[in-house]
């Protein structure tokens, strides 16, 4: 049973650098769709950007480019990198996998990890 | 962007009874509607894909009926552990977008 696990600094200063890895265990990255989603505190859901182990990437246009997300297949490891982040960019951010370009739903999760923008 | 307005914002239910929850797009999705369930503390948990398949583990007495603009998730009879929100997702067109979200509570 594959399993996600999000790992990172819970605090950033505003104007840096956001960075998170996404641990994958009872399974490959291969082959998957993986992707990042976040959800600010007591809020709703936004998908971030998503990443195939081929390298294509998608980024959400909200996220006016600030988004790098990058995959390790020697570590099973997915990573996101959020520039330029404000209170804004406050929220738990979660991993997901999704199978394909027309199974573009998410499962599974990962447990989350909560960010806080502040200086 | 498709926007995914979910109704109502809370719902008010008492056990046994059945919950009916609303997820409307802004323009058509056909039938690329997923569903989530979130408990507090947790992480969302996939219930529904394609509109209407169920996910390995979700229970039969949730239902989903629409396709296009309109969708409707129906628990038939809730059970203590259903109490939770519930989202409704997209993935007809980038960006993928979630609705807003329906927390299911305890009358």
């Amino acid at each position: 049973q594959v399993q996600l696990q999000e790992s990172g600094p819970g605090l950033v200063r505003p104007s840096e650098t956001l960075s998170l890895t996404c641990t994958v265990s009872g399974g490959s990255i291969s082959g998957y769709y993986w992707a990042w989603i976040r959800q600010p505190p007591g809020m709703g859901l936004e998908w971030i950007s998503y990443i195939h182990q081929d390298g294509e990437t998608k980024q959400n246009p909200s996220l006016k480019g600030r988004v790098t997300v990058s995959a390790d297949s020697s570590k099973n490891q997915i990573s996101l990198n959020l520039n330029s982040v404000s209170a804004a960019d406050t929220a738990m951010y979660y991993c997901a996998r999704f199978i394909g370009s027309g199974s573009r739903w998410f499962d599974p999760w990962g447990q989350g990890t909560l960010v806080s923008v502040s200086s | 962007e498709i926007v995914m307005t979910q109704s109502p914002a809370t719902l008010s239910v008492s056990p046994g009874e059945r919950a009916t929850l609303s997820c409307r797009a802004s323009q058509s999705v056909s039938s690329r509607l997923a569903w989530y369930q979130q408990k507090p503390g947790q992480a969302p948990r996939l219930l529904i894909y394609d509109a209407s398949t169920r996910a390995t583990g979700t229970p039969a007495r949730f239902s989903v009926s629409g396709s296009g603009t309109e969708f409707t998730l129906t628990i038939s009879s809730l059970q203590s552990e259903d109490f939770a929100v519930y989202y409704c997702q997209q993935y007809d067109d980038w960006p993928l977008t979630f609705g807003g979200g329906t927390k299911v509570e305890i009358k």
